[in-house]
């Protein structure tokens, strides 16, 4: 399963790092997502990262604001965000092999607001 | 990376197939079979119902079905149920090493 953490309210500008916790399968062995949804709204990708933490891509939105990063000795995922904007509130969920898609996290929120 | 264009609603009575466009471009939807579909209930985690264009997750029902042609993919769901209502997203790998979802479509069974 997956099991994300770390969303909270925290004020537009400030920075945030949500975690996904992974247990039950070989955690190496994937490449892994964080895909948002604001409240009401449609799915968004954010990020991936391969197996092995080397190759990172981002959606053109968060480029330069976001890092995606994991620890396979720990089996966590990691999205650090800093210069949050009111626009990036919304339900963040960690996603095993977006192609096949079979595992999804929860989701934690995430609220940008003064 | 602008989103994949799904009609907004698609609707059908209880028996009815209907099917629901994802429309992209030669960058994402056209490029490679790398299109996912995803049943998202109210308040619920999504949960994929296809991927690489036309394969079933074991445990969907065979009522969901895909294609593609050019830059549009579909889903069809034949035999539609009252459990069937839920927005569906797809989402596709582009050639720019990203991923994109569509727009979303509101599934309602009359």
């Amino acid at each position: 399963q997956l099991l994300e953490s770390g969303g909270g309210l925290v004020q537009p500008g400030g920075s945030l790092r949500v975690s996904c916790e992974a247990s039950g399968f070989t955690f190496n062995k994937y490449w892994m997502h964080w895909v948002r949804q604001a409240p009401g709204k449609g799915l968004v990708w954010v990020s991936r990262i391969n197996e092995d933490g080397v190759i990172a891509d981002y959606a053109d939105f968060v480029k330069g604001r976001v890092t995606i990063s994991r620890d396979n000795a720990k089996n966590t995922l990691f999205l650090q965000m800093n210069r949050l904007r009111v626009e990036d509130t919304a339900v963040y969920f960690c996603i095993r092999d977006l192609r096949k898609a079979d595992l999804w996290g929860q989701g934690t929120l995430v609220t940008v607001s003064s | 990376q602008s989103a994949l264009t799904q009609p907004a609603s698609v609707s059908g009575s209880p028996g009815q197939s209907i099917t629901i466009s994802c429309t992209g471009t030669s960058s994402d939807v056209g490029a490679y079979n790398l299109v996912s579909w995803h049943q998202q209930h109210p308040g619920k985690v999504p949960k994929v119902v296809i991927y690489d264009v036309s394969y079933r997750p074991s445990g969907v029902s065979n009522r969901f079905s895909g294609s593609k042609s050019g830059n549009t993919a579909s889903l069809t769901i034949s035999g539609l149920q009252p459990e069937d209502e839920a927005d569906y997203y797809c989402n596709s790998y582009t050639t720019i090493s990203t991923h994109v979802f569509g727009t979303g479509t509101k599934v309602t069974v009359l």
